[in-house]
């Protein structure tokens, strides 16, 4: 089975751009969580959707970032306009209703100069 | 709320030495606990999970946790270090009960194991 597909693996882009992060959860999963992941700050959550409902948007540090998931097999994580400071590897991870486990994706490297 | 304490962010031992990385929780109501495993540019993997069964919880690997409730602890342990075990390990933990409860993670212990 295929696991937690993100795309792009690596992003680098110049400050001020638009960056959208992709991903696919694991089919028949009804939770979708992102998160950040960066040396000084750890494995934050960012934002996490039950069947394809936000649910908890606390963690999102900016207006400048927005989640959305239209579907329960696509979610999107834009940042606009991209800072330095949100360089990071950001991770998509699914789970099912009542086990609280995650299985993460292999997370996008995501560079802003 | 909960959180977890993990005791060490960087942890050396010899190919063939026990492993040992500790971590603490805390929780107001009995927890749902949760080892995972970072590979180099890789995402978490799901090591092994406490749900209030038994108190010894047999992972992947080879990996093994103890829950403590007296404790408060979940020590990840693993009696012979092989070298395929260098990677970053994070201990979690979210309220036992009820639907979805949100998952906090500790800040990771990087295991170097020395040939």
């Amino acid at each position: 089975d295929a696991g937690v597909i993100q795309s792009p693996r690596h992003e680098v882009t110049e400050m001020g751009q638009e960056v959208t992060l992709r991903c696919k959860p694991i089919s028949g999963h009804d939770y979708l969580f992102w998160y950040r992941q960066t040396m000084m700050r750890g494995l934050e959550l960012l934002i996490y959707f039950n069947n394809n409902v936000p649910i908890d948007d606390s963690g999102m540090p900016e207006d400048r970032f927005s989640a959305k998931m239209p579907n329960a097999s696509f979610s999107t994580l834009k940042i606009q306009p991209s800072e330095p400071r949100d360089s990071a590897v950001y991770f998509c991870a699914s789970g099912l209703q009542g086990y609280n486990e995650q299985f993460f994706g292999p997370g996008t490297r995501l560079t802003v100069l | 709320a909960q959180s977890v304490t993990q005791l060490g962010s960087h942890v050396s031992v010899s190919e063939g030495a026990l492993v040992l990385l500790r971590c603490n929780y805390s929780s107001s109501v009995p927890p749902y606990l949760f080892w995972y495993v970072q590979y180099p540019n890789q995402g978490l993997q799901l090591l092994l999970k406490y749900t209030s069964a038994a108190t010894l919880v047999k992972g992947i690997n080879g990996f093994e946790a103890e829950f403590k409730k007296s404790e408060t602890s979940f020590h990840l342990t693993k009696p012979s270090a092989h070298m395929s075990d260098a990677a970053e390990y994070f201990c979690a933990v979210s309220l036992g009960f009820g639907g979805y409860q949100k998952v906090t993670f500790g800040t990771g212990t990087k295991l170097q194991v020395i040939p």
